[in-house]
């Protein structure tokens, strides 16, 4: 089955710095690659994704890259904020149809 | 609009009780599905419906049973449970099962079993 690697496991920042999580995959077929913010005590929000036939993909502060010869995705968040601060969760659909979600990161924030 | 609810959004229950979570979605979605998220975990599949139908378990207990009445609804019946089932149950749908569909969570049940 599939199997999906994420880093790193904490990330700790300063307000307005950046912030980069990357995750790897071992099924050349998989096709779907969405990411997940989970604040606590809440259910997963898809905040981006991204399918196969495209490299890059951005919303406001959010952009998700995708090399597929790599197999490897990565979400950047660009000027973070407080409110940033959560766990993160990359995930990739493959043949079978259903999610594999990476291990997460926690993401915190500081003023 | 995006969303799926969840009830209740706690529930205690003992090892001999039989309980019910509950799940709605109006967005026409024809794929529902139950995951469960131990703290500090991913969320971890259970059971996929497709139009109304079965199409996944996960191999999970026979405690949990799952129920799809309609397109809207989804339902989780719990019986026998143990402790180690304690964690946040959550619900998602998506437009369709299968292709890139976007997958949408509710806020979850935390579920204690005592």
């Amino acid at each position: 089955g599939e199997n999906v690697e994420q880093h790193p496991s904490t990330l700790s920042v300063q307000e307005g710095d950046s912030a980069v999580i990357k995750c790897t995959y071992s099924d050349s077929a998989s096709n779907y690659f969405p990411w997940y913010k989970q604040e606590l005590g809440k259910g997963p929000q898809l905040i981006i994704d991204i399918r196969s036939n495209v490299g890059e993909k951005k919303d406001q502060r959010i952009a998700v890259t995708l090399n597929k010869t790599a197999k490897h995705f990565s979400l950047h968040i660009t000027e973070t904020q407080p409110e940033d601060s959560a766990v993160y969760f990359c995930a990739v659909r493959g043949g079978y149809s259903t999610l594999t979600f990476g291990k997460g990161t926690m993401l915190l924030v500081s003023p | 609009d995006t969303e799926v609810t969840q009830t209740p959004k706690h529930l205690v229950m003992g090892m001999t009780n039989k309980k019910s979570l509950k799940c709605e979605q109006h967005m026409g979605h024809r794929a529902m599905y139950w995951y469960k998220q131990k703290a500090k975990k991913p969320p971890e599949l259970m059971f996929v419906y497709s139009y109304e139908k079965l199409s996944i378990n996960e191999s999970v207990p026979s405690r949990f049973s799952p129920e799809c009445p309609n397109s809207s609804l989804l339902n989780l019946h719990l019986h026998a449970l143990q402790p180690e089932d304690s964690a946040l149950y959550l619900c998602a749908s998506s437009q369709e099962w299968g292709a890139s569909y976007e997958q949408y969570f509710g806020p979850g049940t935390r579920l204690t079993v005592t």
